[in-house]
């Protein structure tokens, strides 16, 4: 099972429609990451969350919205999708404490594609 | 997080042909990581690099960190077509260790 498990992994949806991209994760790790892929743009942060009471805007944070629910789980929420939000986002954890230090691991990825 | 300029976007090889991209700042990096993501996959952390002028290697693969801090460069010895795939360099200067900047990547195709 993979250690990083988004949800769900393609969603087609309308214009203005509300929705969800979960992420849990069962590494144990406090910090927990939403980027968002464009092809040509590489992978920009929309939000991070260093434990379950702290949250961060990234770069591109405007249109979305997050909930740390619990240190394993970590939702990003488009509240009125638009066509332009069409993208494949990745949830990340770190725990610098282990491993090389800051290492991202990703999930699967969640194509999200809105008409 | 500060931006880091990758090139080339795009890198058509031969197999056994070597191949490099670069990562370059204008400013002064604290530590440079670099990732794969192999096509309609997720990317996967390669190395970390930390001090100036440091080079590492993993098999085909040597990386480097300028001196300066300013640049870095992933290198493939004789290219094979498990290596296709689009690398990324990150940078994790903007105050924090656990805020990653992406380079735009560089697409690496091989042809067999």
């Amino acid at each position: 099972d993979a250690d990083v498990t988004q949800t769900p992994r393609n969603r087609i949806t309308k214009t203005g429609k509300r929705i969800m991209l979960e992420c849990s994760q069962t590494k144990g790790h406090d910090r927990m990451y939403w980027y968002r892929q464009d092809p040509g743009l590489g992978l920009r942060l929309i939000y991070y969350s260093f434990d379950v009471k702290d949250i961060n805007k990234g770069e591109i944070s405007d249109g979305y919205s997050v909930s740390r629910q619990a240190q394993a789980k970590f939702s990003l929420s488009l509240e009125s999708a638009i066509p332009n939000q069409t993208a494949l986002y990745f949830c990340a954890t770190s725990d610098p404490g282990q491993g090389a230090g800051g290492e991202l691991f990703f999930g699967e990825g969640s194509r999200l594609t809105v008409l | 997080g500060q931006q880091v300029m990758q090139i080339p976007q795009y890198q058509h090889v031969q197999e056994g042909e070597d191949f490099t991209t670069y990562c370059n700042s204008s400013t002064t990096l604290s530590n440079i990581q670099w990732y794969k993501q192999r096509p309609g996959g997720h990317p996967v952390f390669l190395i970390q690099l930390v001090k100036s002028g440091e080079v590492k290697k993993q098999k085909r693969l040597t990386f480097q960190f300028g001196e300066a801090k300013k640049n870095s460069s992933l290198h493939i010895t004789a290219t094979q077509t498990t290596d296709v795939g689009t690398y990324f360099c990150a940078d994790s200067s903007g105050g924090s260790n656990y805020k990653l900047t992406f380079g735009k990547g560089t697409l690496l195709t091989v042809n067999p």
